[in-house]
């Protein structure tokens, strides 16, 4: 099974400012890789695919890059309503495999 | 409009099977994979399996083989996960989804769509 372990595990951070969230596969998975935002009793939202593709509808502010083993997501310009969770996930090897998650507060 | 519906809220005795549904509507049922996903409560996302809608064919990740069983109805574009004989670490929110990444023949498709999730509950 390919883990995926991301860092850090809690965020705290002030409007206005950039998140860096950061993910490593424990091998190579080409861009197979998306991040998804989840919401207090919300299902998993989508944000980026392939690593570097954003869903319909997600704003510019969202960014994400990496190949291989790492990869990134980066959120600038922080707004309050991004505080949530954010799960990396890889699709290319199986089973599919999440990220334990890391929490980004915005305070 | 894609829609993936699921069942509400179980609430079981350790032992007693339950079945969890997963209607869904607005595309063609047949092409896309459904996948299950479990969250237990305060902790992350976990991939449980898949199902080919188009002939039935499951794939179970490791943790769950034998614990679960998947089926789909398609004369009503329905996806089933049941657990037969759960047990109270069973206890968690259970979602089905339609991934981003490729149709049932391989087509790319970057869609992705999920269910509300459905809470089950395992206590004695």
């Amino acid at each position: 099974e390919t883990m995926v372990t991301q860092s850090p595990a809690t965020l705290s951070l002030s409007p206005g400012q950039t998140a860096t969230l950061s993910c490593r596969a424990s091998q190579d998975i080409g861009t197979t890789l998306a991040w998804y935002q989840q919401k207090p009793g919300q299902a998993p939202r989508l944000l980026m695919f392939y690593a570097s593709n954003r869903a319909t509808g997600v704003p510019a502010r969202f960014s994400g890059g990496g190949s291989g083993t790492d990869f990134s997501l980066t959120i600038s310009s922080l707004e309050p309503e991004d505080s949530a969770v954010y799960y990396c996930q890889q699709r290319k090897r199986w089973p599919d495999t999440f990220g334990q998650g890391t929490r980004l507060e915005i305070k | 409009q894609v829609h993936l519906v699921q069942s509400g809220a179980e609430v079981k005795k350790p032992g007693a099977s339950v079945k969890v549904s997963c209607w869904t509507s607005g595309y063609s049922f047949t092409t896309y994979y459904i996948h299950w996903v479990r969250q237990a409560p305060g902790q992350g996302l976990e991939w449980m399996g898949r199902i080919n809608p188009d002939n039935g064919a499951t794939n179970i990740a490791q943790n769950f083989l034998g614990r679960v069983i998947m089926t789909r109805d398609t004369s009503n574009s329905t996806a089933y996960l049941e657990l037969p004989s759960p047990k109270s670490d069973d206890t968690a929110v259970y979602y089905c989804a339609r991934l981003w990444g490729w149709t049932v023949s391989g087509s790319s498709d970057i869609r992705d769509f999920w269910g509300q999730g459905t809470a089950l509950t395992v206590s004695s």
